[in-house]
């Protein structure tokens, strides 16, 4: 069975800095991309991040570029995301996702985690 | 990169068959074969229902379905039941730097 544990969220207050972490079981975590997809509290869904199974490819929204890093450890079947600068915008649920192919483009979001809560506010 | 438009809330009686749509522009949904669709309901995480357009995963009950059409992609949920009352959320790659939009989601009520 699938799973997708994520933690690391709480409350920051704005232009800290916050990591997030997702532990990956029940499949075999170095074949397959991963996604961070966040959801502010009523709201939509938004893309956040993707990382393809080796690292060689990353791509982010263009709200989170150049505060956000993505980051995985497949000995670890770990996901990470480094997220700095933190505005009151990025407080969301933030869940961890599995693509469905190895790439991280083009490519469905099959299994999702619970999410992990960030709040930023002072 | 703008979020896809979807109506804000379809409704059906039980056993009905309704259909959501997904517009975008000739950049995300009218330019590839990348459209997904995912449920979500009230608490709990979203669950890929149609990827690929008009593609089932296992498990998933085939009174789902999905189709495109130029640049907007349609769910139908036929034999509506009451456990299909959710939100519902249209995915597509795009061409854009961020390179995956969602749509602004549609809740579905079973009257």
């Amino acid at each position: 069975e699938v799973q997708l544990v994520e933690s690391g969220g709480g409350l920051v207050q704005p232009g800290r800095s916050l990591r997030l972490s997702c532990a990956a079981s029940g499949f075999t975590f170095d074949d397959y991309a991963m996604h961070w997809v966040r959801q502010a509290p009523g709201k939509g869904l938004e893309w956040v991040s993707g990382i393809s199974w080796n690292s060689g490819s990353i791509g982010y929204a263009d709200s989170v570029k150049g505060r956000f890093t993505i980051s995985r450890d497949n000995a670890k079947n770990s996901l990470y995301l480094q997220m700095n600068s933190l505005r009151a915008e990025d407080t969301a649920l933030y869940y961890c996702a599995k693509s469905k192919r190895g790439i991280y483009s083009s490519s469905p979001f099959d299994y999702w985690g619970q999410g992990t809560l960030v709040t930023v506010s002072s | 990169q703008s979020a896809l438009t979807q109506p804000a809330s379809v409704s059906g009686s039980p056993g009905q068959s309704i259909t959501i749509s997904c517009t975008g522009t000739s950049s995300d949904v009218g330019g590839y074969n990348y459209v997904s669709w995912y449920q979500q309901h009230p608490g709990k995480a979203p669950k890929l229902m149609i990827y690929d357009v008009s593609n089932r995963p296992s498990g998933v009950s085939n009174r789902f379905s999905g189709s495109k059409s130029g640049n907007t992609a349609s769910l139908t949920i036929s034999g509506l039941q009451a456990e299909d009352e959710a939100d519902y959320y249209c995915s597509s790659y795009t061409s854009s730097s961020t390179i995956y939009v969602f749509g602004t989601g549609t809740k579905v009520t079973v009257l």
